[in-house]
């Protein structure tokens, strides 16, 4: 069974600090990412993802995230981030079947101004 | 374009009461469709999916059960609602491998 690890659940930050989410995952096929966001009292929405080719994959709002195959890793990074993109930030594992995605515990992301 | 409506956003139930949360898709056919439970500090976990009409999974055994009269309808369901049913439920449907979600349902049992 395919598993998410998000190594923190909760992270503070300034403005312009860099930012990197730390996910890992387990699973024995191919897999499709994900990073998806979740604003206070939004819907959860797609900020990235990666299928195939290049490992490093940019999202919206100035997010990317790199694959590393040989790590089992999908880390989010922004070089700055702002005080909008305090959220919850999910990782998540898809190996293209029909029974969805597996997300991670989420990340809660706050940025002080 | 294809949009996916989830209602009610909010509900407070008290426990033994029975439950009925829809989900409606738009814009596509025969899509697969997803109920997720969020929990605080747990993430978001697959309750059930489907991959057409009357075919459902369920990924882990609980008090609830799901059901998908038509191809783009899905409905959540209990019968007698447990204190720890609590959570915020999202549905989602899916192109594969990627999924859509809808805003969600805050659920509270008291």
């Amino acid at each position: 069974a395919q598993s998410v690890s998000q190594h923190n659940h909760h992270v503070i930050l300034s403005e312009a600090a860099s930012l990197e989410l730390g996910c890992n995952y387990s699973y024995g096929g191919t897999v499709n990412l994900f990073w998806y966001v979740q604003y206070p009292g939004q819907h959860l929405q797609l900020l990235l993802k990666y299928f195939s080719g290049d490992p490093l994959v940019k999202g919206i709002k100035g997010f990317e995230a790199e694959f590393i195959k040989s790590k089992f890793s999908f880390n989010l990074r922004k070089p700055s981030v702002q005080w909008s993109d305090t959220a919850e930030y999910f990782c998540a594992v898809s190996g293209g079947g029909a029974d969805g995605l597996t997300f991670g515990k989420g990340t809660h992301l706050i940025i002080q101004p | 374009s294809q949009t996916i409506h989830q209602w009610p956003a909010t509900l407070v139930q008290p426990v033994g009461s029975p439950l009925s949360l829809e989900c409606t898709v738009e814009g596509t056919s025969n899509p697969n469709l997803y109920w997720y439970r969020q929990a605080a500090g747990r993430g978001l976990q697959l309750l059930f999916y489907s991959v057409g009409i009357g075919q459902i999974s369920s990924e882990v055994p609980q008090n609830l059960s799901a059901s998908r009269p038509q191809d783009r309808q899905f409905i959540l369901s209990s019968k007698k609602l447990l204190l720890s049913d609590s959570g915020f439920y999202l549905c989602a449907w899916s192109v594969l491998p990627e999924a859509f979600f809808g805003q969600g349902t805050r659920l509270t049992v008291v």
